[in-house]
């Protein structure tokens, strides 16, 4: 898990706050993303980017926004967030090199609440 | 359309016993699958994967898979559980456009009694 670190690793935010959070690789992969994990759901994938380029939006509101400066750091922007928000979100990490076989290396989360 | 299907949300086994943990999936194409285990309060930490070659496939902490391709299947196995193999486990498939992309399913949780 140290290969991907993400920070912090919960946040209690209201709905009218603005917040980020950080990821960051040392596995010195080409490719990162942020995943939702809600309770009883399975993971959704929310956003890619290959090469510092964003390549996958999956639908995600622009209440949501992401940033990468480099291949090495990912963040998530958010503001005016709701309730339903509130979820484990994950970063992950692959090579970005091999396509469909890469292997995706994850952080350990930030659980965010929204109150 | 790509899915993976998991579907126990629970299993439980005695430790020292056998443990397996079913998985199916459906893609056009070629697959590729991944098994990940979810600690409490952790991420996901990958186990194996199936690219092609041999049909089973050997992977962290003694676990292994075994790809089926008649019966679209990729399911998890462990000869003798241990109470620590207690957890999360999901199972994934990759798709298309050059990069990858997973589709997760539901996860099972696996209970690991004394």
């Amino acid at each position: 898990e140290t290969g991907v670190t993400q920070t912090p690793r919960h946040l209690v935010m209201g709905m009218t706050n603005k917040k980020s959070l950080k990821c960051e690789q040392h596995l010195g992969h080409n490719a990162m993303y942020w995943y939702k994990q809600s309770a009883k759901k399975p993971l959704e994938l929310m956003f890619v980017y290959n090469f510092k380029e964003q390549t996958e939006n999956n639908s995600v509101p622009s209440r949501f926004s992401p940033e990468c400066p480099n291949s090495s750091h990912l963040f998530l922007h958010l503001h005016t967030l709701q309730p339903e928000d509130s979820a484990l979100y994950l970063c992950a990490s692959s090579q970005g090199l091999a396509g469909e076989s890469d292997t995706q290396y994850f952080g350990p989360g930030t659980r965010l609440t929204v109150l | 359309a790509q899915s993976v299907a998991q579907p126990e949300d629970q299993v439980n086994v005695a430790e020292g016993n056998p443990l397996t943990v079913k998985c199916t999936y459906s893609v056009s194409g070629n697959p590729y699958l991944f098994w990940y285990v979810q600690y409490p309060n952790r991420g996901l930490q990958f186990l194996l994967k199936y690219i092609t070659g041999d049909n089973l496939v050997k992977g962290s902490y003694g676990f292994e898979a075994e790809f089926n391709k008649s019966q679209t299947s990729f399911h998890l196995k462990k000869p003798s559980a241990l109470v620590s193999d207690s957890a999360l486990y999901f199972c994934a498939v990759s798709f298309g456009g050059g990069y990858n992309k997973l589709i997760f399913g539901a996860g099972t949780r696996l209970a690991v009694h004394p």
